[in-house]
């Protein structure tokens, strides 16, 4: 079993659509929950930055960790075209001196006009 | 503007020729790594450096080699490149802990 797990999609929505993003993740000691959005020949950039259980609000996004289920999302309400992106989940373990993040392989969004 | 900055955003090079992608980051960063993406198989890990003089093999190590002699620079090297290097690559870097700031990337292309 694959550390973190991600449906690839394609997802494809109409504008204005709510979107669910979600990935499993094996190992009990991630404690540090990221979502990355990635733009068609760029670097991936930081979206949300999420500790421990419950959920997180910024704008139209909402991060969701349950960590009893091992089960992590990212919501977009409103979806535009603008947010038409592949968008990576990432965790880390805990400790102030551990760097290495593991990422998912990827969920590609787009958002139809 | 934090950053950080590789070069070139693409490359297209031969079997064998010795190549060096640039990575430098203004951020003061400890932690900096290194990361090919291709479709299906995500980020995967090449070399990460925890300081400098300091690095590590990550997932995918082989046919790589990086160093880290100053704390704002971390090349990538190829010594011999074969057609299955060709890929997306990016370089990252973070505070102890944090998350990451990736560059732009370099497609590579050999051939």
């Amino acid at each position: 079993q694959k550390e973190v797990e991600q449906d690839p999609g394609p997802l494809s929505v109409p504008e204005g659509a709510i979107v669910s993003l979600n990935c499993t993740y094996s190992n009990s000691a991630f404690q540090y929950f990221m979502w990355y959005r990635q733009y068609s020949r760029k670097g991936p950039e930081l979206l949300m930055y999420t500790y421990s259980s419950g959920n997180k609000e910024d704008g139209r996004f909402t991060a969701q960790v349950d960590k009893s289920s091992k089960y992590i999302s990212l919501f977009i309400r409103d979806s535009q075209p603008s947010d038409s992106a592949t968008y990576l989940c990432a965790m880390r373990i805990g400790g102030g001196s551990n760097y290495k993040l593991t990422f998912g392989k990827g969920t590609l969004l787009t958002v139809n006009p | 503007e934090a950053q950080v900055t590789q070069n070139p955003r693409y490359l297209i090079t031969v079997t064998g020729k010795k190549l060096t992608v640039t990575c430098s980051q203004n951020m003061n960063h400890e932690y900096m790594s290194w990361y090919r993406q291709d479709p299906g198989l995500g980020l995967r890990q090449i070399y990460y450096s925890m300081n400098v003089e300091v690095t590590d093999k990550g997932d995918v190590p082989e046919g790589y080699k990086v160093s880290r002699k100053e704390k704002r620079n971390f090349p990538l090297i190829l010594e011999s490149p074969s057609p299955n290097q060709t890929s997306l690559y990016f370089c990252a870097s973070s505070w102890p802990g944090g998350s990451y700031t990736f560059g732009s990337g370099t497609r590579l292309t050999v051939v």
